[in-house]
């Protein structure tokens, strides 16, 4: 029953290094999110995909590209990582009738 | 654009009942939820609301909404130390087939033993 799988938990990366975050969901749900959080800030949407193909810019998402690889995995990555991106990702996940949104546990990211 | 705003601090003894508040902007949102996050760990889903309905009872947990107000009330009876935690609201709505959530900042729960 695993739910929302990200990968890794935890990175140290240095300034301009780049990176992938790996999210996968088996609850056959459409639609996946990636948002960060930050302190004193809430979560914020970073990208999110509606359905398997397709993917939108959500409120935050300068520095990041993502791949709807197949209708359970959504990735996320950072192409030359800046100490701003220093926070705490999530990924999610929901189906159609959109009220019930699951999170994973979260991946712990520092850039240095 | 959406806003939801919340007070950032609670503070309550062990079996008092806590009652977390949060506005929320967008007059259109099809639910709204309470998630649940405990130090170093992810986002439960605690409860949600439709916006049709104007309270839900889930065991300890109530959810009221006044939509007129736009205000959304999450009361936690017999509060308990495993409490302890911050508490998001959010509202979604539907943007490019897909429901977005627009969250508040948290409410940093804290019960006094």
């Amino acid at each position: 029953n695993a739910g929302v799988t990200q990968t890794p938990k935890f990175q140290v990366l240095k300034t301009g290094q780049s990176m992938t975050l790996q999210c996968a969901q088996d609850m056959n749900h459409n639609s996946m999110y990636w948002y960060r959080q930050d302190p004193g800030m809430g979560l914020r949407l970073i990208y999110y995909s509606a359905s398997e193909g397709t993917t939108d810019k959500g409120e935050v998402p300068n520095g990041y590209n993502v791949s709807r690889l197949n209708k359970r995995e959504f990735s996320l990555r950072l192409e030359s990582a800046a100490p701003s991106q220093t926070s705490v990702y999530f990924c999610a996940s929901s189906g159609s009738s959109g009220n019930t949104i699951y999170f994973g546990e979260g991946s712990w990211l520092t850039v240095v | 654009g959406e806003d939801v705003e919340q007070s950032l601090f609670l503070s309550v003894r062990e079996g008092d009942s806590s009652v977390i508040n949060c506005t929320y902007t967008d007059s259109s949102s099809t639910y709204l939820y309470w998630y649940k996050q405990e130090p170093g760990a992810g986002l439960q889903l605690l409860t949600y609301i439709f916006s049709n309905m104007d309270m839900k009872q889930d065991q300890r947990l109530t959810v009221l909404l006044n939509k007129k107000d736009k205000h959304l009330s999450l009361r936690i009876a017999d509060t308990q130390t495993g409490d302890s935690a911050i508490y998001f609201c959010a509202e979604s709505f539907v943007g490019a087939g897909s429901y977005q959530l627009t969250f508040g900042k948290g409410t940093k729960l804290s019960v006094i033993p």
